[in-house]
């Protein structure tokens, strides 16, 4: 069965600082997302990486994908506080199969 | 462009009752999925849909089922409520099989089903 896990569950910075978030799953997978959700709302689609090595950014987030390693990241640079949210990545397996396994999700605050 | 409806927005409910959620994906897509997300248990996967087919089921009782009409549009249908159903149901869209070419999940906002 596969497993997501994330790391930090939690975590404060201050505003202007980077820091990344770990996205370690257990079996080969063809696609990886990550998602924003915003307290009471949905999830926002950030980024698809389909290719190991895919790296993507938009704006201050940038996301990388290791399928060897079965490791993705998304690292976050000079935070404001608009970025507060919880970031979920979630993994798709095999093809012919729709069904995501996210992860605890990672709830970032950022302090002014 | 439209994106994901889901309707209602917010339900409370009795245990013992049936409740039926609504989600209509984007125009052109034909993958619907649904997850319940709930503090304890984070998000999961319910069930998904492609032309009217179920084709991919996670680890839910049976009274939690659904099914997809020719228009693409999807419903999920929990009998017998229980407390623990409270969650945040949401469903996603896809444009392709396999959400491939890099479209992904479009998710809607979601339906808040209080069990009292």
């Amino acid at each position: 069965e596969l497993k997501v896990e994330q790391n930090p569950l939690f975590l404060s910075m201050q505003e202007g600082k980077n820091y990344t978030i770990y996205c370690n799953y257990s079996t080969t997978s063809d696609r990886l997302y990550w998602y924003r959700q915003d307290p009471g709302k949905s999830l926002e689609s950030l980024f698809v990486l389909l290719s190991n090595g895919a790296v993507k950014q938009e704006g201050r987030l940038m996301a990388s994908l290791d399928t060897k390693a079965r490791l993705s990241t998304l690292h976050i640079t000079a935070a404001v506080h608009d970025l507060s949210a919880t970031y979920f990545c979630a993994v798709a397996t095999n093809f012919g199969n729709e069904k995501l396994t996210f992860g605890t999700g990672t709830r970032l605050t950022i302090i002014p | 462009k439209a994106g994901v409806t889901q309707t209602p927005r917010y339900l409370i409910k009795t245990r013992g009752q049936q409740v039926t959620l609504s989600c209509s994906p984007i125009s052109g897509h034909r993958s619907v999925s649904w997850y319940q997300q709930t503090p304890g248990q984070g998000l999961q996967f319910l069930f998904e849909y492609f032309s009217e087919t179920q084709r991919n089921k996670g680890n839910f009782p049976g009274r939690f089922s659904g099914r997809q009409f020719s228009n693409s549009r999807s419903e999920m249908n929990v009998s017998t409520l229980e407390l623990g159903d409270s969650a945040l149901y949401l469903c996603a869209s896809s444009l392709a099989y396999r959400g491939t070419l890099g479209y992904g999940y479009t998710f809607g906002s979601g339906t808040r089903l209080t069990v009292v």
